[in-house]
């Protein structure tokens, strides 16, 4: 149990154009999702934590008109990426948590996005 | 400020053991995970401690302290597919994950 699908997990599209990335968790409805963007040799940076149904928020340093996310539902949110420039490339991941007593985070497979 | 610190890198030789230490310094403490992260791949869950002491789960066990900010990941009979970063987090007062950087582990025949 527990799985977080993303979609695409690859994307390669031109500089100014809009990326959209979807983020479901399969078998069980998430309380919390959320965004991490990790470059190539770093540690995952936490961009954004979102509940269905509110708005997102969004970590110092992200832009969130830049980044937009909706969460339209308790097993689906969405990462837009707007007016993409090559350094948004990256490797976008996201995470799903359900009621637990850790709260722990299930992952999903993660997005390459290539700006060119 | 939150931090974590641990290793950049290290080597070890398969069928050894090799500790990864991990640091932390956050506001409030709810615990700590460590995943395990392929190259290219999302990160998966290993193990979380909350309490004092050692959690062993087969060839992975993780320990930590408290009082010294303080936990280590042990991995026995390593196997060349153990070739992965190893990630440390702790999670705040807030129920958020501050991460490490991640320890680059290099597994030598």
């Amino acid at each position: 149990g527990a799985v977080v699908s993303q979609h695409p997990s690859r994307v390669i599209c031109k500089s100014g154009t809009s990326v959209k990335i979807e983020c479901r968790s399969l078998d069980f409805q998430a309380t919390t999702m959320f965004w991490y963007r990790q470059f190539p040799k770093q540690s995952l940076m936490l961009m954004a934590t979102s509940n269905e149904g509110s708005k997102a928020t969004y970590e110092q340093g992200v832009e969130k008109d830049k980044f937009l996310i909706n969460h339209a539902s308790l097993t689906l949110s969405t990462l837009t990426v707007t007016s993409a420039h090559p350094e948004d490339s990256s490797f976008y991941i996201c995470s799903a948590t359900m009621p637990s007593d850790y709260n722990e985070q299930f992952f999903g497979p993660g997005t390459r996005l290539t700006v060119l | 400020g939150q931090n974590i610190d641990q290793p950049t890198e290290m080597t070890a030789t398969e069928g050894a053991i090799v500790q990864i230490n991990c640091t932390y310094q956050t506001s409030g403490f709810n615990g700590l995970f460590w995943y395990q992260q392929h190259a290219g791949e999302a990160p998966t869950f290993l193990s979380y401690n909350v309490l004092d002491g050692l959690e062993e789960k087969g060839r992975f066990s993780s320990f930590l302290s408290r009082s010294k900010g303080y936990s280590y990941l042990l991995l026995k009979e390593l196997q060349m597919k153990d070739s992965a970063s190893y990630l440390c987090a702790a999670l705040d007062s807030n129920y958020q994950l501050i991460w490490g950087a991640g320890t680059k582990l290099i597994i030598k025949p």
